[in-house]
């Protein structure tokens, strides 16, 4: 159980392109979903908690005009990158919640998207 | 305010060496949670343990082991016999109870030589 899926797993794409991710929960329903960016060796930095049927909560210095994120559904959080620049080349991780547990549980995690922009 | 410390930032041993990973933590809050993540070279995150800040019994799974001590602020991982399939990064976070957050340690790189 807890299986988070990501898609794709890796995406390379032309400067000022859009390029859109997909994070689902696939044996539980997630009221509440995060993105994390990861630098090569470096830690997890949490970008916005995705909050389903409403607006994400964005951490301090990330422009949510960029990266826009959907919580349309209890299984489906999206994260779209617009007009993608080289710097914006990264891994992304989703993780989702089991929202039947409580807003204390663990977050089980996608298996990534490594982002190249060109 | 939170904060997760891994000093090791590198660790190398050889196969069916004990090793322990160290993580010590910062928080103002009496409720927490904390958290060990195993992340292979394929990039997912590997969920390992969770504790809650009243719960400070050790825990042993198979060749997997932790020590939460709330007096010095540490929930360290320890391995067994280690073995080449546990080299990975293994991040320990914490989770205050009335923030949805995972605060990330550094990160610990592991190597396990055969």
């Amino acid at each position: 159980g807890a299986v988070v899926s990501q898609h794709p797993s890796w995406v390379i794409c032309k400067s000022g392109t859009s390029v859109k991710i997909e994070c689902r929960s696939l044996d539980f329903q997630a009221t509440t979903m995060f993105w994390y960016r990861q630098f090569p060796k470096q830690s997890l930095m949490l970008m916005a908690t995705s909050n389903e049927g409403s607006k994400a909560t964005y951490e301090q210095g990330v422009e949510k005009d960029k990266f826009l994120i959907n919580h349309a559904s209890l299984t489906l959080s999206t994260l779209t990158v617009t007009s993608a620049h080289p710097e914006d080349s990264s891994f992304y991780i989703c993780s989702a919640r089991d929202s039947g547990r409580g807003n204390t549980d663990t977050q089980y995690f996608g298996p990534g998207t490594r982002l190249t922009v060109l | 305010a939170q904060k997760v410390t891994q000093a090791q930032t590198e660790i190398s041993v050889v196969e069916k060496e004990d090793v322990t990973l160290d993580c010590v933590y910062e928080t103002r809050d009496t409720t927490y949670y904390l958290f060990w993540y195993k992340q292979p070279p394929s990039g997912e995150l590997v969920f390992l343990i969770r504790r809650n800040s009243f719960d400070e019994q050790n825990e042993i799974s198979g060749r997997y082991s932790w020590n939460f001590q709330k007096s010095t602020s540490s929930f360290n991982f320890t391995i067994t016999a280690s073995q080449v399939v546990d080299s990975a990064v293994y991040f320990c976070a914490l989770s205050e109870y009335n923030t949805d957050k995972l605060i990330f340690g550094t990160g610990t790189r592991l190597q396990v030589f055969p």
